[in-house]
């Protein structure tokens, strides 16, 4: 079984409704970052959280909400999903190592298409 | 400008050749340094870390120029199987943990 397992794995909404991605990791891993990916864009961080009472935003947290409900499970909800959030998502976890050896591993992502 | 860029490509190559790539980084405080491979619709997966002194794996080198603030990845006698896309990414000095990404180049090696 994947470590970190992302659902839907494809979603197709209309604009202005509510929807919700989840991650799950058996990896043990404190930290949890959500991303998206647009074409020309790179990986752009959302939201992070270095444990499960630790919420914080990253760079494009507009739109976007999270939950942290255990240490294994970390939401993004979008509560009027709107167009330009057409993109692929995805989860990531961290162990949390100091000194630059904190290696990031990746969810299979969620290819969300608002219409 | 981006906080990491990198030459989007494609770099079409034959196999056996060598390839590099350069992603440079604004941030001169920046700490860390990674490669990340990612394949056509896939979550992207770590290469390898850029250490100061400069690390090989196999056919893959990358190194870490801080004077002028690039790293680089080179891959020797490609194989098909390189073909993906290459990020590099960065951790700034104030980022803690979190990772910036480049937007990735693609490698495209042709038989």
């Amino acid at each position: 079984d994947a470590d970190v397992t992302q659902t839907p794995r494809n979603r197709i909404t209309k604009t202005g409704k509510r929807i919700m991605l989840e991650c799950s990791q058996t990896k043990g891993h404190d930290r949890m970052y959500w991303y998206r990916q647009d074409p020309g864009l790179g990986l752009r961080l959302i939201y992070y959280s270095f444990d499960v009472k630790d919420i914080n935003k990253g760079e494009i947290s507009d739109g976007y909400s999270v939950s942290r409900q255990a240490q294994a499970k970390f939401s993004l909800s979008l509560e009027s999903a709107i167009p330009n959030q057409t993109a692929l998502y995805f989860c990531a976890t961290s162990r949390g190592l100091a000194g630059g050896t904190d290696t990031q591993y990746f969810g299979p992502g969620t290819r969300l298409t608002v219409l | 400008r981006k906080e990491v860029e990198q030459d989007p490509g494609p770099f079409n190559v034959p196999e056996g050749a060598t390839v590099a790539f350069n992603c440079t980084y604004s941030n001169s405080a920046s700490q860390s340094f990674f490669w990340y491979r990612q394949d056509c619709r896939k979550e992207p997966k770590l290469l390898m870390s850029v250490y100061s002194s400069g690390n090989e794996d196999g056919r893959f080198t990358a190194q870490l120029n801080r004077a002028s603030q690039y790293i680089s990845l080179l891959i020797r006698d490609s194989k098909l199987s390189d073909s993906a896309t290459y990020l590099c990414a960065v951790i700034p000095m104030e980022y803690g943990n979190k990772l910036v990404f480049g937007a990735g180049t693609i490698l495209r090696v042709k038989s």
